[in-house]
């Protein structure tokens, strides 16, 4: 089945330092989107990547789709100590049940 | 923007009961709703696909008799633990999808506590 491995598990940066997170899948995806859960929360949808190629930028963060649509990957510039979280990437499979595979997520915390 | 209800928030039972725990689409049609589980500083696991009026789709390795899915509105997906044993314990997340697109949100989960 379809599996998704997201790097690194853990990243500690102090503020104001840069953060990426990566995520590959064993499979071509129809879309991947990234969730951020702080601790003790729910996921909360940041994206959706659909396009091959695809880059977006919020604010001082950036998410990329690869050219084949099996990796991508979230950049925060300038990481601040409101960043703090566990990232998800997930990979939408195909067909109409739309079901996501997580990532193991990368947990980020930020030294003021 | 969309809003996912799951309730309750937090829940405690005995051994050996059983507990229901309700996901709901407040402002949209979600045909599609998704079961997770979480462990503690780990991924979701998906559970269970439920589709309105179907049964529901289990991913392998999950008992359906044990966690017994019913979606029987647009609006309403439950997911009931029965014969509820310490190992169940965990945080239950549902998520549902929107109908006229391809975005999904998720409730704001359920923490289970089996004693």
């Amino acid at each position: 089945g379809q599996q998704v491995m997201q790097i690194p598990q853990y990243q500690h940066v102090q503020e104001g330092e840069d953060f990426t997170t990566y995520c590959n899948s064993s499979t071509t995806l129809s879309n991947i989107q990234w969730y951020k859960q702080r601790p003790g929360g729910h996921p909360v949808f940041l994206i959706q990547l659909v396009k091959s190629g695809e880059v977006k930028k919020q604010k001082r963060l950036t998410f990329q789709f690869g050219e084949a649509k099996k990796n991508s990957s979230l950049h925060i510039t300038a990481t601040q100590t409101t960043d703090v979280g566990t990232y998800f990437c997930a990979g939408a499979g195909w067909g109409s049940n739309y079901k996501l595979t997580f990532g193991k997520g990368t947990l980020l915390t930020v030294n003021p | 923007g969309a809003v996912v209800s799951q309730h309750p928030s937090r829940v405690i039972c005995k051994s050996g009961t059983s507990v229901k725990i309700e996901c709901r689409s407040l402002d949209f049609q979600a045909t599609t709703m998704f079961w997770y589980r979480q462990f503690p500083k780990k991924s979701l696991m998906l559970m269970a696909t439920s589709n309105e009026g179907s049964k529901a789709t289990y991913e392998q390795g999950v008992e359906k008799d044990k966690f017994l899915i019913n979606h029987a509105s647009l609006t309403l997906s439950t997911l009931t633990v029965t014969s509820a044993h310490p190992e169940d314990s965990s945080f239950y997340i549902c998520s549902a999808r929107d109908y006229s697109g391809n975005t999904i949100y998720f409730g704001e989960g359920s923490w289970l506590t089996v004693v």
